[in-house]
């Protein structure tokens, strides 16, 4: 089963709108953080905002803020005014702090969002 | 700029070449890692090297190696490659588990092209 969840391949959105990019987790591990990374084409991952499972508040860093609903498991990532430079791919990740299911510490990603900001 | 260094950033190579990719970090992490990445996928882990504990992908054929000469250093041997070897491969550290927010830090990434 996957463990993140992306539904939205790609997606378009006028410049200064805001956007939400969906992410869904599933994990048996109490503790665990959720992670957003930004990948422009150069390739370069770019950490954006942190959630962790026992954080009552929802993150925010500068434009960008975490919509954490722990009983759904999501994880949404929600982009304020959004600019032409945010056209990237945008990766949601999680890391179980028990490795659950015997795996290796490290962060696992969803597919991905291409998200593609329009003038 | 990255504080993690990958060298070189484009590399072409033959499958009977043997290279090294190489990542350095100098932000005092224990842990570090090496993902693959083919165009359009996510990452995906292969090797973590964690309080000098190397983990591995099982999936992860052994015509690649990885060698941690310190902590601060991580390379990957590449030998015999296949031309679907080709990808991006991104190093990262971290602090292990427990430590922080537990965000990676990645590279630029390595292009690699085995023809």
């Amino acid at each position: 089963a996957q463990k993140i969840t992306q539904t939205q391949p790609g997606m378009f959105v006028q410049e200064k709108e805001a956007v939400t990019l969906d992410c869904t987790y599933d994990t048996s591990d109490p503790s665990y953080g959720l992670f957003w990374y930004k990948q422009p084409s150069s390739g370069e991952m770019i950490f954006l905002i942190y959630q962790g499972s026992y954080d009552q508040q929802n993150a925010t860093e500068g434009r960008y803020s975490l919509n954490f609903q722990k009983a759904r498991k999501s994880a949404n990532l929600v982009i304020s005014a959004s600019q032409l430079g945010d056209s990237a791919m945008y990766f949601c990740a999680m890391r179980e702090w028990g490795y659950s299911g015997g795996g290796a510490d490290g962060l696992t990603f969803g597919k991905g969002t291409h998200l593609i900001i329009q003038p | 700029d990255t504080e993690v260094t990958q060298t070189p950033k484009h590399l072409v190579m033959g499958m009977t070449n043997k290279k090294s990719l190489k990542c350095e970090q100098h932000m005092g992490h224990r842990a570090m890692y090496w993902y693959k990445q083919k165009a359009k996928k996510p990452p995906e882990l292969m090797f973590v090297y964690s309080y000098e504990k190397l983990s591995i992908n099982e999936s992860v054929p052994s015509r690649f190696s990885p060698e941690c000469p310190n902590s601060s250093l991580l390379n990957l041997h590449l030998h015999a490659l296949q031309p679907e070897d080709s990808a991006l491969y991104l190093c990262a550290s971290s602090q292990p588990p427990g430590q922080g927010a537990g965000e990676l830090f990645f590279g630029e990434g390595s292009r690699l092209t085995v023809l």
